[in-house]
C-alpha cells in the first residue's frame, strides 16, 4: 500500500507568520507532488505542484521537495486569515496511470 | 462555462435505491476520477478512467458502477444505496502529458442515504 502521511493539525499560525506543512510518502518511485487547498464545504483547489528536488515558489507559497528523504513541504508566507483551510498533499506514483494518493490533510488556522 | 461540473449538488435517497451522480468536463481531458471524502478517511479513489470506454477500479469500488461512453462524461452509479455510502463525492479530471498531470476537481455532490 502506497502511503502519504500528513499531520492532521490543527496548525495554529499567527497572522503574518509562516505556516509550514509537511508530507511524507512511501514510494521512492513517486513522480509528481501536489498541494491542494480545501475550504470547508468546498472542493480541493490546486495550489501548486513540484517534481524536481529543491524549492518552487509561487507568490506566497513555496513547495519544497526532497526525494532522498521522501518528503515534500509547503510554506505559506505572510499567512492571512483567508489561508485558513485544510491542505491536502497528493502524490502521483510512477505506475499510477494518472492516479493520485492523497494524504488526509492538515488543517491550518490563521489567527488575527 | 468551461470546467468540470457535477450534478446534483445535493441528493437524499433511501437505502436500496439506485442513484446516479453525473460529472461533465469541457476540457476534453483524457483522465477522469471519482473520489469520496469522509471524515477521518480523506479522499479515496472509487473509479477512474483513462479514456472513453476505459475504466478501472480504485481503492473503494464496491457498490459502485461507472461508464464512460463519451470523453466529457463520467457518471457514477450506486446500484443499491447503503447508509455507508453517505458521503461527499468529487469528480476530477486531468490530461496526460499536460503539466505534471494535475487533477482539477468539480464542486462535489453531497449524498445522504437514509
Amino acid at each position: 500500500q502506497k502511503e502519504v502521511e500528513q499531520n492532521s493539525g490543527p496548525l495554529s499560525v499567527p497572522e503574518g507568520a509562516i505556516a509550514s506543512l509537511n508530507c511524507t510518502y512511501s514510494d521512492r518511485g513517486s513522480q509528481s507532488f501536489f498541494w491542494y487547498r480545501q475550504y470547508s464545504g468546498k472542493s480541493p483547489e490546486l495550489i501548486m505542484f513540484i517534481y524536481s528536488n529543491g524549492d518552487k515558489e509561487d507568490g506566497r507559497f513555496t513547495a519544497q521537495l526532497n526525494k532522498a528523504s521522501q518528503y515534500v513541504s509547503l510554506l505559506i508566507r505572510d499567512s492571512q486569515p483567508s489561508d485558513s483551510a485544510t491542505y491536502l498533499c497528493a502524490v502521483k506514483f510512477a505506475d499510477s496511470w494518472g492516479k493520485f494518493q492523497f494524504g488526509a490533510g492538515t488543517q491550518v488556522v490563521v489567527t488575527p | 462555462d468551461a470546467g468540470i461540473t457535477q450534478s446534483p449538488r445535493y441528493k437524499i435517497t433511501e437505502t436500496g435505491r439506485q442513484v446516479t451522480l453525473m460529472c461533465h468536463q469541457t476540457w476534453s481531458h483524457s483522465y477522469m476520477f471519482w473520489y469520496r471524502q469522509d471524515l477521518g478517511h480523506g479522499l479515496r479513489l472509487i473509479y477512474y478512467s483513462a479514456a472513453a470506454d476505459i475504466t478501472d477500479k480504485g481503492e473503494v469500488p464496491d457498490g459502485y458502477v461507472v461508464s464512460r461512453s463519451k470523453t466529457e462524461n463520467f457518471p457514477l452509479t450506486l446500484e443499491s444505496a447503503t447508509r455507508s455510502q453517505t458521503s461527499v463525492y468529487f469528480c476530477a479530471s486531468s490530461e496526460w502529458g499536460q503539466g505534471a498531470g494535475e487533477q482539477y476537481f468539480g464542486p462535489g455532490t453531497r449524498l445522504t442515504v437514509t
